[in-house]
């Protein structure tokens, strides 16, 4: 089955500094990764994919992941942080048995001023 | 604006009350789906209809029924609510099974069960 872990709960960062989002996979075939942002009180957004390619993938506001197969990982990075980017980050994965997504539990990013 | 609505925003339940929660989308979307999201666990999905006419069971179907209406809605019922059921409950759509082209969220149901 599908799995997708994130290690930390929590991510701080200061305004300006560089972010990273951790993120690894477990999957049979070949991923289909997914990260997504979660601003209080609203749904989730989607932020970038990884189907194939590139191994670095753009997405919205700046972000971007790295797709590592040798790792397993799909980490979730920005090269300058802004407060605004505060909210909750799920990365997820393609369950290709349910054609449905199974998320991570979720890392809280806190970018102080 | 063109999304998924979902309705209500907010539910207090006893425990033993029924309730169904909507979901409708105007994208066209085939596919729709149901998650919970509870602190520390993410969203984990309950139902999903990866066309009109179908239904599948997720990771956490105990306890709930859907219904895929027609293309554009997708109703979730609780039949004899729980405290454990106390979540907030994201109804999502896609183009397709998968969601290779990114899911568009609701904006969440807030359940409360006492």
């Amino acid at each position: 089955a599908q799995s997708v872990a994130q290690p930390e709960d929590q991510v701080n960062v200061a305004e300006g500094n560089p972010l990273t989002v951790k993120c690894t996979y477990s999957v049979s075939g070949n991923p289909y990764l997914f990260w997504y942002v979660q601003y209080p009180n609203r749904g989730l957004q989607f932020l970038l994919k990884y189907i194939t390619g590139d191994n670095l993938v753009k997405g919205s506001y700046g972000f971007e992941a790295e797709f590592n197969k040798s790792q397993t990982s799909f980490h979730l990075k920005k090269p300058s942080a802004l407060v605004s980017d505060s909210a909750l980050y799920f990365c997820a994965v393609r369950d290709m048995g349910r054609r449905a997504l199974t998320f991570g539990s979720g890392t809280r990013l806190q970018v102080q001023p | 604006n063109a999304g998924v609505t979902q309705t209500p925003k907010f539910q207090v339940l006893k425990t033993g009350q029924s309730m169904t929660l909507q979901c409708a989308q105007d994208m066209n979307h085939n596919s729709m789906y149901w998650y919970r999201q509870d602190p520390g666990m993410g969203l984990r999905l309950i139902y999903y209809s990866a066309s009109e006419g179908t239904t599948d069971k997720g990771e956490v179907p105990n306890g709930y029924n859907v219904s895929r209406l027609n293309k554009r809605e997708f109703s979730l019922r609780l039949e004899s609510a729980a405290p454990s059921q106390t979540s907030v409950y994201f109804c999502a759509s896609s183009v397709s099974g998968g969601g290779d082209y990114g899911y568009t969220f609701g904006s969440g149901t807030r359940l409360t069960v006492v």
